[in-house]
């Protein structure tokens, strides 16, 4: 069965800090990878998808940047965090229209 | 633009009455719509999903409605259970080689015991 890994699971980091979240997914190959955000009382926002190792699409613009280095390994940064980007982030793998999410990160930008 | 709404953000419901959570959409593109569970710091669960092709799709205590003239899914709960008590997200998804999904902004359900 797959499985998503997503570390660290809180993070409270200060504004203009550098930000490294890691995601990796077991038990699939090639899976289309996604990051989301949800904000305090928004929706889920899609932040940047890849199809394929180096491959990525970003959604929306911000100062948020991801890489695929690897087949299951996806990362999102930051070189200076926001206030606005506190939030809940997710990583997700998608077969066929179902995703399949991560526990998630909750970061706090203080 | 925000293609998938959720126009209420909470629900309180009696437990062993009816649940019914509203989806509208603007992208007619979308032919596959999902709905998401989802409890307080966890990552959000699939629950039940209905193709376009389809009106309706049953799955226990779950189903899911499509309105496609209308642009309108809702997802039905009965009997409600206070274990169902979490937000509940919709999520449509169109053709699209990256199999591309949006996610509306979610209806917290409350199931009063």
């Amino acid at each position: 069965s797959q499985t998503i890994h997503q570390w660290p699971a809180t993070l409270v980091q200060p504004v203009g800090s550098p930000l490294s979240l890691e995601c990796t997914v077991e038990g699939t190959s090639n899976p289309n990878l996604y990051w989301y955000r949800q904000a305090a009382g928004r929706g889920l926002q899609l932040l940047f998808y890849s199809v394929g190792i180096g491959q990525i699409s970003s959604e929306v613009p911000q100062n948020l940047s991801a890489s695929r280095p690897q087949d299951r390994q996806f990362i999102l940064s930051s070189k200076k965090l926001l206030l606005s980007d506190s939030g809940f982030y997710l990583c997700t793998w998608g077969d066929s229209y179902e995703q399949y999410f991560g526990p998630g990160t909750r970061l706090t930008v203080t | 633009d925000q293609q998938v709404k959720q126009n209420s953000p909470s629900l309180s419901v009696q437990e062993g009455r009816i649940s019914i959570l509203n989806c509208d959409y603007t992208n007619s593109m979308f032919d596959y719509f999902l709905w998401y569970k989802k409890y307080p710091a966890e990552g959000p669960t699939f629950l039940i999903s209905i193709s376009s092709i389809k009106d309706k799709n049953e799955d226990g205590r779950f189903t899911v409605f499509l309105n496609k003239s209308a642009k309108h899914l809702s997802l039905h709960i009965v009997p409600s259970q206070p274990g169902d008590s979490a937000v509940y997200f919709c999520a449509a998804g169109g053709s699209g080689g990256y199999q591309k999904v949006t996610f509306g902004t979610g209806t917290k359900l409350q199931v009063i015991p």
